[in-house]
């Protein structure tokens, strides 16, 4: 069975605060991919990273980057100079590579929370 | 483009009765699931449809049923509404490459009394 642990229920930082969103995941398969979902409060999940098994490379994108770990079957997720508009809810999400499109198993989320 | 549109974005319900919600997907998708998003719960898949059939279904009992049309469109339908329905149901699209990337709408806030 596959699942995703986000230990984080919420955090509150000051802008311009540095942040780290943890994600560790279980599942049996070789292949898979690892997702990280943000949720405004206006409600549609928004993508903003996909991450095969096979490639540990991290990634920046911006003030986001991303460090994913096989070693340690996690997949965090670093804000550099958080901002307001940063505030939301951030799903880490897992599939496996020959399952659905759609049957990702996602953790319970962590509220993030930027105050000026 | 015009992104996933799911309607009525809210709508209040008494146990017993029956719901149905809509979603329209991106233009050219042909897949769309449905989630549902509780507090307590977390995302739970609840099932895909691809060119008018259902491929996949969540662990949901057969109160909470689904369709989709020629058109892609989708619509969900929860029967007998119990209190523990409440939940915002997410709809998403996907253009159909493997790859897990969905584009969500933003959701139909049910509350049952």
């Amino acid at each position: 069975a596959q699942k995703v642990t986000q230990a984080q229920t919420e955090i509150s930082v000051v802008e311009k605060e540095d942040v780290t969103l943890d994600c560790v995941y279980e599942t049996r398969d070789t292949t898979y991919y690892l997702f990280w979902y943000k949720q405004p409060p206006s409600g549609e999940l928004v993508f903003l990273i996909r991450r095969n098994s096979f490639d540990e490379q991290n990634e920046i994108s911006g003030r986001y980057s991303w460090n994913f770990q096989k070693s340690t079957s996690s997949f965090n997720f670093t804000i550099t100079a958080s901002q307001v508009v940063d505030s939301a809810v951030y799903f880490c999400a897992l599939k496996n590579s020959g399952g659905s499109n759609y049957k990702l198993t996602f953790g319970k989320g962590t509220l993030l929370t930027v105050n000026p | 483009k015009a992104g996933v549109t799911q309607t009525p974005r809210y709508l209040i319900k008494t146990r017993g009765q029956q719901v149905t919600l809509s979603c329209s997907p991106i233009s050219g998708h042909r897949s769309v699931s449905w989630y549902q998003q509780t507090p307590g719960q977390g995302l739970q898949f609840l099932f895909e449809y691809f060119s008018e059939t259902q491929r996949n279904k969540g662990n949901f009992p057969g109160r909470f049923s689904g369709r989709q049309f020629s058109n892609s469109r989708s619509e969900m339908n929860v029967s007998t509404l119990e209190l523990g329905d409440s939940a915002l149901y997410l709809c998403a699209s996907s253009g159909g490459r493997n790859t897990g990337e969905l584009f969500f709408g933003e959701g139909s806030r049910l509350t049952v009394l």
